[in-house]
């Protein structure tokens, strides 16, 4: 089946650092990539949903400037949370989509656990 | 928001069926119906995705409703490593995940 995967799969480090999360897939063209944010006993959350070469669409309450997300091409997007405080730390989750419409599967990776001290 | 209701958790007996429902009345014509399982500190995992007629596939069947309101993911045998949460999502929502069903499945 498909894969995508997701780096690193785990981060501690202090409050004001930038952490980048890279998301590629593998062995497919993702032309749609969604990040999703999930807290402990929670549901995933959708934080943006990005196509390849255009801005990402970014949901209500995500800030864009926070959350920045490159998809440079057809197999990876980035995921960089700037200047990370302690409310940032969660289950972070990317998920890739190929082919065109809604009608495909995801995709998902194996998620980045972010803890900021 | 999510346009789907599941209940929140169900119990199965180990190799017995398991038929985890899930309620989406606002369905328009060119959704899709996705459902995928997630086990603990992993992402989610693909089952299986219909429009209109059920589908079957190595891990499941997708039993949808003629009027496309509800849908059905039945586990024929349920093992062990079926305990998960199951989330049912339309794709024309933006791929977005309600709260899912918990299923605790039973030695």
């Amino acid at each position: 089946g498909a894969v995508v995967s997701q780096h690193p799969s785990r981060v501690i480090c202090k409050s004001g650092t930038s952490v980048k999360i890279e998301c590629r897939s593998l062995d497919f063209q993702a032309t749609t990539m969604f990040w999703y944010r999930q807290f402990p006993k929670q549901s995933l959350m959708l934080m943006a949903t990005s196509n390849e070469g255009s801005k990402a669409t970014y949901e209500q309450g995500v800030e864009k400037d926070k959350f920045l997300i490159n998809h440079a091409s057809l197999t990876l997007s980035t995921l960089t949370v700037t200047s990370a405080h302690p409310e940032d730390s969660s289950f972070y989750i990317c998920s890739a989509m190929g082919g065109r419409g809604k009608r495909q599967p995801q995709h998902f990776g194996d998620g980045t656990r972010l803890s900021i001290l | 928001d999510a346009k789907t209701t599941q209940p929140n958790s169900m119990e199965s007996n180990e190799e017995e069926p398991v038929h985890l429902p899930c309620n989406h009345s606002t369905i328009s014509g060119t959704d899709y119906i996705h459902w995928y399982r997630q086990l603990p500190s992993q992402g989610p995992e693909y089952v299986i995705h219909g429009l209109t007629s059920n589908v079957n596939n190595r891990m499941a069947s997708l039993a949808i409703a003629e009027d496309r309101k509800s849908s059905t993911l039945i586990l024929h045998r349920a093992t062990l490593r079926d305990a998960a949460v199951y989330y049912c999502i339309l794709s024309n929502n933006d791929m977005r995940f309600g709260a899912g069903t918990r299923l605790t499945v039973k030695p």
